[in-house]
């Protein structure tokens, strides 16, 4: 079955501790994208990559970070969370040629 | 630059009546469209997608859509919904060039009311 598996579902953490949402496909898809989803706002893209060791910004990148050492594997890194960063996380990937996005459940983190 | 606008933040609807979700784009390049569904506490799901053809375009669950290039719409509807629909829908477009990108729109929460 594709899918696309986030970790943790929930988090609550305090500021300035550093921690990692993690994010795995089995779909081999080169295109992998963060996006966080606020009331009112959507859905905001992080980061993306497309390919292994390719990444780039966003519309929302300040403070983040990611990498691809492998294609199944998509790491969200928060250097030093704030309250600002409170949100739901999405993981997602699509193929290159037909666009569709397939989505992770989802990580709800809360930075206190 | 693309937008997305879904001018209705809230639709509610009786169960088994028809619905119509309303998408309006702004794009200087063609673009792709598509739809996406949220359940509560789960990942976006595709529903529907319009790439090129048939402008009219059939999804899951029963949902279909069509792209009106003259209006930029690509409306949903379903003739007859269920309380199983209530979820929140967002509509999506892409432009066929550069990077792909997607623009999202703000959503839509479609409640069925027994």
């Amino acid at each position: 079955e594709a899918q696309v598996t986030q970790n943790p579902r929930y988090l609550i953490t305090v500021t300035g501790k550093k921690l990692t949402v993690t994010c795995s496909q089995n779909m081999n898809h080169e295109y992998m994208s963060w996006y966080r989803q606020d009331p009112g706002l959507g859905l905001r893209q992080i980061y993306y990559s497309m390919n292994v060791e390719v990444t780039d910004k966003g519309d929302v990148p300040e403070g983040y970070k990611v990498s691809r050492k492998e294609k199944r594997n998509f790491p969200l890194i928060l250097e030093s969370p704030s309250p600002n960063q409170t949100s739901l996380y999405f993981c997602a990937t699509r193929d290159i040629t037909n666009y569709g996005y397939t989505f992770g459940s989802g990580t709800r983190l809360t930075v206190v | 630059a693309q937008s997305v606008t879904q001018l209705d933040s809230q639709v509610p609807v009786f169960e088994e009546a028809p619905v119509e979700l309303r998408c309006n784009y702004s794009s200087s390049v063609s673009v792709y469209l598509f739809w996406y569904v949220q359940y509560p506490n789960q990942g976006l799901q595709l529903l529907l997608k319009y790439l090129s053809g048939s402008t009219l375009v059939k999804g899951i669950n029963g949902f279909e859509a069509e792209f009106n290039k003259s209006q930029t719409s690509f409306h949903l509807r379903k003739p007859s919904v269920h309380i199983s629909d209530t979820a929140e829908y967002f509509c999506a477009v892409i432009s066929k060039s550069g990077t792909y990108k997607y623009i999202f729109g703000t959503g839509t929460r479609l409640k069925v009311l027994a």
